[in-house]
């Protein structure tokens, strides 16, 4: 079954503790994304990556860090410099080429700061 | 840059009843338009999508949209709702290639309806 799977779907941390959210697609796809939600407020992208080895700046980048070592791997990892990182994040992918077009999206992770 | 504006954060609905919910955009270039759908804890499914063509668009599970480019608007219709319609729902744009720059092929969405069928 082809699909973007992201774990743990629930994770908890302490105030001032780094953790990296896992996301795994094996679509076949170049670029991938990472987007946070927030009741209300949609998606914001926080990072996103068109090819192995690269990666971007999203419009909410800050005390968030990514890495692009393989194709079907994109972790991020939420800082303790991110001042509220209470909130839903979810991973997608799409296909590259001249068009890029679908987004599929991972399950999501539930990141709950305590 | 691009935004969206869904007008409506929630849509209560009675069961088997008409549904539009509204979508405006702003860019200043061509656009490409999405609708996802999101169940309680779960990621997105994309119900339709608007590359080029015809303004109306069919998608998934019975609904449809429209786009109207004077309008800048694209808003998700469905005659008859169900009960397991109930969910948020998202509209969505993107950059074309030929208009991208370091937008290219990035998604800004709209902050969400809630959608609500009641029996």
């Amino acid at each position: 079954d082809g699909g973007i799977t992201q774990s743990p779907k629930y994770l908890f941390r302490k105030e001032g503790q780094n953790v990296t959210l896992s996301c795994e697609q094996n679509l076949n796809h170049d670029a991938m994304y990472w987007y946070r939600q927030d009741p209300g407020q949609g998606l914001r992208l926080i990072y996103y990556s068109q090819i192995v080895n690269d990666f971007q700046k999203g419009d909410i980048a800050e005390g968030y860090s990514v890495s692009r070592e393989k194709k079907e791997s994109f972790p991020l990892t939420v800082t303790s410099a991110q001042k509220n990182p209470t909130a839903f994040y979810l991973c997608a992918s799409s296909s590259s080429g001249t068009i890029k077009l679908t987004q599929f999206f991972g399950p999501g992770t539930r990141l709950t700061v305590l | 840059a691009q935004s969206v504006t869904q007008l409506d954060s929630q849509v209560p609905v009675f069961e088997e009843a008409p549904v539009e919910l509204r979508c405006n955009y702003s860019s200043s270039v061509s656009v490409y338009l999405f609708w996802y759908v999101q169940y309680p804890n779960q990621g997105l499914q994309l119900l339709l999508k608007y590359l080029s063509g015809s303004t109306l668009v069919k998608g998934i599970n019975g609904f449809e949209a429209e786009f109207n480019k004077s309008q800048t608007s694209f808003h998700l219709r469905k005659p008859s709702v169900h009960i397991s319609d109930t969910a948020e729902y998202f509209c969505a744009v993107s950059i074309p290639a030929n208009a991208g720059g370091t937008s290219y092929g990035k998604l800004t969405f709209g902050q969400g309806t809630i959608l609500t069928v009641h029996p």
